[in-house]
This record gives C-alpha cells, sequence and structure tokens, in this order.
C-alpha cells in the first residue's frame, strides 16, 4: 500500500510570507501528526488530528497551525516565516493511537522548508 | 512531561560487529511505550523496534533487540552483524498510553551510527 506522502519536497520562501505543506495518510489511518526537525532542538512535536479534530499540540507560536479533511489529509500552514522556521517537516500517520496494534507511526520522507 | 536522553551524538561499529545505542528517558508515568526509529540520508523515519513498558520481556527484531530497565528507565538497542545500510541516525522515542498527550512521541536528540566496511 501507499506510504505517507508530503508535497512539496522541497520549499523555499522568503521571510514574512506564509506556507503551507500536505499530508496524505496511509489509506485507513485517521491519525496524523506533524513534527518539527532542526539540527540544534532535534524532533519536535507540533500537532496531532484525528477525525478532522486537534487533539495534541506542542508549544509552538500560534503561527503554526494545521488542518485536517474528511478524508484525513492534513494540511500545516505557517504565516509570517522566520529565518528559524527553516527546518524538515515531518508527518506520520497511525491508525488512531489507541491499543497496542495501532501505536505504529508511519513517516513521510518529510518538507525541507528553507526561509531566506 | 517526559523527557528522552541519548548520551551518544555519535557512534561507529565494523561491518558484522555487535554495537548498542543508549537511550534514558524520564517520566512518571507506569504504562507507555519505547521505540527506536532509524532515519537514513533519504530523512524517511522507520520503525526498528517497539517495546511495550507492561512487557518484561525484551523486545527483538532479527538482528535489532533491546535491553529494557524499567526501573532504571533505560532502554537501548543493540544492533547484531552490523551491515553497511544500517548506517543512519537513531532515534528513542517515548509515547504515553494513556489518554491526554498520549498521540505524541518524544524523541532524543539521536545517535549518528558509522558502519566502516
Amino acid at each position: 500500500k501507499a506510504g505517507v506522502t508530503q508535497t512539496p519536497r522541497y520549499l523555499i520562501k522568503t521571510r514574512g510570507q506564509q506556507v503551507t505543506l500536505s499530508c496524505s495518510p496511509i489509506s485507513g489511518h485517521r491519525s496524523v501528526s506533524w513534527y518539527q526537525q532542526t539540527p540544534g532542538q532535534g524532533l519536535q512535536f507540533l500537532f496531532e488530528y484525528f477525525s478532522e479534530t486537534q487533539r495534541n499540540k506542542g508549544n509552538f507560536p500560534g503561527r503554526f497551525s494545521g488542518r485536517q479533511f474528511s478524508n484525513s489529509r492534513s494540511e500545516m500552514n505557517v504565516s509570517t516565516l522566520e529565518l528559524g522556521d527553516s527546518a524538515l517537516y515531518l508527518c506520520a500517520s497511525s491508525k488512531d493511537g489507541r491499543g497496542t496494534s495501532n501505536t505504529e507511526a508511519f513517516f513521510g520522507q518529510g518538507t525541507r522548508l528553507t526561509v531566506v | 512531561a517526559q523527557t528522552v536522553t541519548q548520551s551518544q551524538p555519535e557512534m561507529s561499529v565494523q561491518e558484522a560487529e555487535t554495537v548498542t545505542l543508549s537511550c534514558t528517558y524520564d517520566t512518571s508515568e507506569s504504562d507507555y511505550y519505547l521505540f527506536w526509529y532509524k532515519q537514513p540520508p533519504s530523512r524517511q523515519m522507520i520503525l526498528v523496534i517497539r517495546q511495550e513498558a507492561y512487557k518484561q520481556q525484551n523486545a527483538t527484531e532479527n538482528r535489532f533487540s533491546v535491553n529494557f530497565q524499567k526501573a532504571a528507565k533505560s532502554f537501548s538497542l543493540k544492533i547484531s552483524d552490523s551491515q553497511l545500510g544500517d548506517a543512519a541516525m537513531y532515534f528513542c522515542a517515548y509515547r504515553s498510553r494513556g489518554g491526554g498527550s498520549n498521540y505524541k512521541l518524544t524523541f532524543g536528540k539521536g545517535t549518528l551510527l558509522t558502519v566502516n566496511p
């Protein structure tokens, strides 16, 4: 079956602009999580969506937002980009997060965002 | 809040040899999951092995095994018969089992593993 698909793979934006990243989860997966990966801070949790509802949110400013559609596809948006937002953004999907068999998170290849 | 610590930023191993990557974590919870993920240069995170805290038996997946010491909050990964394809960044991760924040993974900073031919 198809894996988690993130688009675009690479993105270059200018400070002050906004950006939208997309994530298509594995078919049948209803939970989508987003992570930011930087050399300095490592992997940090942004937020998690399940059935179009945000269930959990990390410690990021309000410029970072997301949403999930009825087909479980998710988007994250970053407004008023700052140089420090340059990072690899990873999306992960899982079935529903509950129960031992559903705990595995499958990751996409990420979107490399560069802010100049 | 939970924290995960990987004290070895880099490790190297000779092909066919065994290497152990260390991970410690801090939590007040009694029920949780622990994971080792591998991130090769392609950047895609791949699950290597999973351990449920309520299980005393250490998880094993082919050449990969863990040493889970719950009281010591330690979760090390042993790679046997190392192969060139094992070269990657390895991340230890924690996930709660209960409600609330249980849908997020907390990662360590990672250990870069080099495999020498």
